[in-house]
């Protein structure tokens, strides 16, 4: 079976404070996201990675970063975490057609 | 522009009883076209995918959908609900053959009474 791991359940972290949230995968997957979770608004993409050291913007980049260095590893970072930045956030790696989900982090930021 | 709507946020039926989540997609595109389910507290697991085959799609736990591009529909049906099932779905389309970019439905949440 595919498994995404994501470092942590739950983080709680101060306003301007630097954030790094892991994801790591054991199936050899070319493909990695990030996603956040809100109520009413679904899933919506962040950032994406096709490759080691490749990057796309997703829908919404604004205030995050990311980082590929290894297959296996795709971290987000928030820079200068803000309020409005407390969410869930899921990690997913996929093959074609479909993309297997991490358990998620679930974020605040006070 | 490409999109996904599910037409209930919330859905509620009794234990036993048929389940019938709906969702519409709007696109220029042949899509692929998935739902997804999420339990409280974990990540999301595939229940079954469309992408040009058969438009009636089986899936896991009991689930099917069927593709119905005359109605741009795929509509998630289970005929007996099961407690289990108590879940958050989401449908999701993928477009243009990018199926890296994934369109997520807002989400519906089904609970079953005993």
């Amino acid at each position: 079976d595919v498994k995404v791991t994501q470092s942590s359940r739950y983080l709680v972290k101060r306003t301007g404070e630097k954030v790094f949230l892991e994801c790591v995968q054991d199936m050899d997957h070319e493909n990695m996201f990030w996603y956040r979770q809100d109520p009413g608004l679904g899933l919506r993409l962040i950032y994406f990675s096709y490759d080691v050291k490749m990057k796309e913007k997703g829908d919404i980049p604004e205030g995050y970063s990311v980082s590929r260095e290894k297959k296996e590893r795709f971290s987000l970072i928030l820079e200068s975490a803000s309020t409005n930045q407390t969410s869930m956030y899921l990690c997913a790696s996929s093959l074609p057609y479909e993309q297997y989900f991490g358990p998620g982090t679930r974020l605040t930021v006070t | 522009a490409q999109s996904v709507t599910q037409l209930d946020s919330h859905v509620s039926v009794s234990e036993g009883t048929p389940v019938l989540l709906r969702c519409n997609y709007s696109s220029s595109y042949s899509p692929s076209l998935f739902w997804y389910v999420q339990h409280p507290n974990k990540g999301l697991q595939l229940l079954l995918k469309y992408t040009s085959a058969a438009t009636l799609v089986k899936g896991i736990n009991g689930f099917e959908a069927e593709f119905k591009k005359s109605e741009t529909s795929f509509h998630l049906t289970k005929p007996s609900a099961h407690m289990s099932d108590a879940a958050e779905y989401f449908c999701v389309g993928a477009f243009s053959g990018g199926y890296n970019k994934l369109i997520f439905g807002a989400g519906t949440r089904l609970a079953v009474h005993p």
